[in-house]
């Protein structure tokens, strides 16, 4: 069992649609959980982390983290063609040497 | 924010070569770096961990004599792809980490022919 599980997609929506991204997680040591967003041939761009449970937000963007189900989100409002792209979650446990450990990613188009 | 610049974007060599790809951390030092492979429509896959001053500690099943890394400075990790063949194209990403989040170089298109 892999210690990450994100759905791979492909996810389709329509532009203003708001999308959601999910990641299970299977070890409780995880502190710090991440998302990432990556366009073809780019590497990975930071959107977002966040330190235990709760909520953070950033503009159209945000995170939700529940670790009593071991279930994180990430919600984007309004979503825009120029969304389109990878969505990868991550999780760190300190204790792992400062590893991350990705999700499979999930390919998003906003379609206009 | 952060800044980890990446080179080259891309680089086609002839089998049997020997590719380096540089990994510089712009505004902060970074004792450690991390490289990655990414395959088409795939997750990242951790290939190893670069220390500063010290040896770099490899993924099971990565080859370290293939795939020499020297982490020579604090803004500076390099990864060489030795003997390089067909089998070691691929899209190589390094990472390095700031705080918290880590940053992503934009990453090293490798095409063997």
């Amino acid at each position: 069992q892999k210690e990450v599980e994100q759905d791979p997609g492909p996810l389709s929506v329509p532009e203003g649609a708001i999308v959601s991204l999910n990641c299970t997680y299977s070890n409780s040591a995880f502190q710090y959980f991440m998302w990432y967003r990556q366009y073809s041939r780019k590497g990975p761009e930071l959107l977002m982390y966040t330190y235990s449970s709760g909520n953070k937000e950033d503009g159209r963007f945000t995170a939700q983290v529940d670790k009593s189900s071991k279930y994180i989100s990430l919600f984007i409002r309004d979503s825009q063609p120029s969304d389109s792209a990878t969505y990868l979650c991550a999780m760190l446990k300190e204790t792992s040497g400062s590893r991350l450990t990705f999700g499979e990613g999930t390919q998003l188009t906003v379609n206009p | 924010g952060a800044v980890v610049s990446q080179h080259p974007s891309r680089v086609i060599c002839k089998s049997g070569t020997s590719v380096k790809i540089e990994c510089r951390s712009l505004d902060f030092q970074a004792t450690t770096m991390f490289w990655y492979r990414q395959f088409p429509k795939q997750s990242l896959m951790l290939m190893a961990t670069s220390n500063e001053g010290s040896k770099a500690t490899y993924e099971q099943g990565v080859e370290k004599d293939k795939f020499l890394i020297n982490h020579a400075s604090l803004t500076l990790s390099t990864l060489t792809v030795t003997s390089a063949h067909p089998e070691d194209s691929s899209f190589y990403i390094c990472s390095a980490r700031e705080r918290v989040g880590y940053t992503f170089g934009s990453g090293t298109r490798l095409t063997v022919v």
